[in-house]
C-alpha cells in the first residue's frame, strides 16, 4: 500500500501568514489522485483539494495545491483564525486508499 | 445538499460485532458513478479507509481488516451499514461514512470505485469495552 508522511507535525504560525505543508509518497500516484482535508476538533474532514490542485466547492482561494508524483504540497496563503486546525492528505489513486498522519497548524 | 448520518451503538463488548449504518439523505444512493465508505479514527490518531460499496453491492475492503468486515446497502432505505466482527480495544475509534469522489471503468469495463471522500457524515465514537 502507498505510505503517506506529512511533514511537519506541527507548525505553528500567526494569523496572516503563510503556511506550507507537505505530504510524500511511498510510491508515485497516479494521474495526481491526491486529496487534502481539514479537520477541526470534535468535527469531520472536510474536502478541501481533490486531483493535487482543485479546490473543492466553497474552499477560500487563500488553499492551494501543488505537487505530482510522490511529493505535494498544500498552501495555505494568509492563515486566517479559522485555519487552525489539522490538514489530511489522502491517496485514492491506489487501494487501498491511504492517508497521512496529519499536520496540526497551530496558533504561534 | 447531500447528508449522511452515521447511527449504531456506542458502546460493544471484545469479541462481539460492531454494527452501523449510514444513511442517506438530500440525494439518492443508488446513483450512478457514485461509490460509499467507511473510514475510522482512533483518539488522536489518524484515519483509516475500512471499505466502500456501490449500490449494486460490489465491495471493496482495506486489507488488514478484509477478514472481519462486511458492508451492505439497502436502497430501499438509502442507506449503506458496517459490520466488524471481533473487536478489541483497538477497534474503538469514530467511524465516519462518506461518500467516494468517483469512479472508472478498468480495462474490462467493470466500474471501480476512486475513492477520495465527500461529504462526511458526522462521525460516531464507538468504544469497545466490558
Amino acid at each position: 500500500e502507498i505510505v503517506l508522511t506529512q511533514s511537519p507535525g506541527t507548525l505553528s504560525l500567526s494569523p496572516g501568514e503563510r503556511a506550507t505543508l507537505s505530504c510524500r509518497a511511498s510510491e508515485p500516484v497516479s494521474s495526481s489522485y491526491l486529496a487534502w482535508y481539514q479537520q477541526k476538533p470534535g468535527q469531520a474532514p472536510r474536502l478541501l483539494i481533490y486531483g493535487a490542485s482543485t479546490r473543492a466547492t466553497g474552499i477560500p482561494d487563500r488553499f492551494s495545491g501543488s505537487g505530482s508524483g510522490t511529493d505535494f504540497i498544500l498552501t495555505i496563503r494568509r492563515l486566517d483564525p479559522e485555519d487552525f486546525a489539522v490538514y489530511h492528505c489522502q491517496q485514492y489513486a491506489t487501494s487501498p486508499w491511504t492517508f497521512g498522519q496529519g499536520t496540526k497548524v497551530e496558533i504561534k | 445538499q447531500l447528508q449522511l448520518q452515521e447511527s449504531g451503538p456506542g458502546l460493544v463488548k471484545p469479541s462481539e460485532t460492531l454494527s452501523l449504518t449510514c444513511t442517506v439523505s438530500s440525494g439518492s444512493i443508488s446513483i450512478s458513478n457514485y461509490y460509499w465508505g467507511w473510514i475510522r479514527q482512533p483518539p488522536g490518531k489518524g484515519l483509516e479507509w475500512i471499505g466502500s460499496i456501490y449500490y449494486s453491492g460490489d465491495t471493496y475492503y482495506t486489507p488488514s481488516l478484509k477478514s472481519r468486515v462486511t458492508i451492505s446497502v439497502d436502497t430501499s432505505n438509502n442507506q449503506f451499514s458496517l459490520k466488524l466482527s471481533s473487536v478489541t480495544a483497538a477497534d474503538t475509534a469514530v467511524y465516519y461514512c462518506a461518500r467516494c469522489l468517483r469512479s472508472y471503468y478498468d480495462s474490462s469495463g467493470s466500474e471501480k470505485p476512486r475513492c477520495g471522500f465527500d461529504p462526511w457524515g458526522q462521525g460516531t465514537l464507538v468504544t469497545v469495552s466490558s
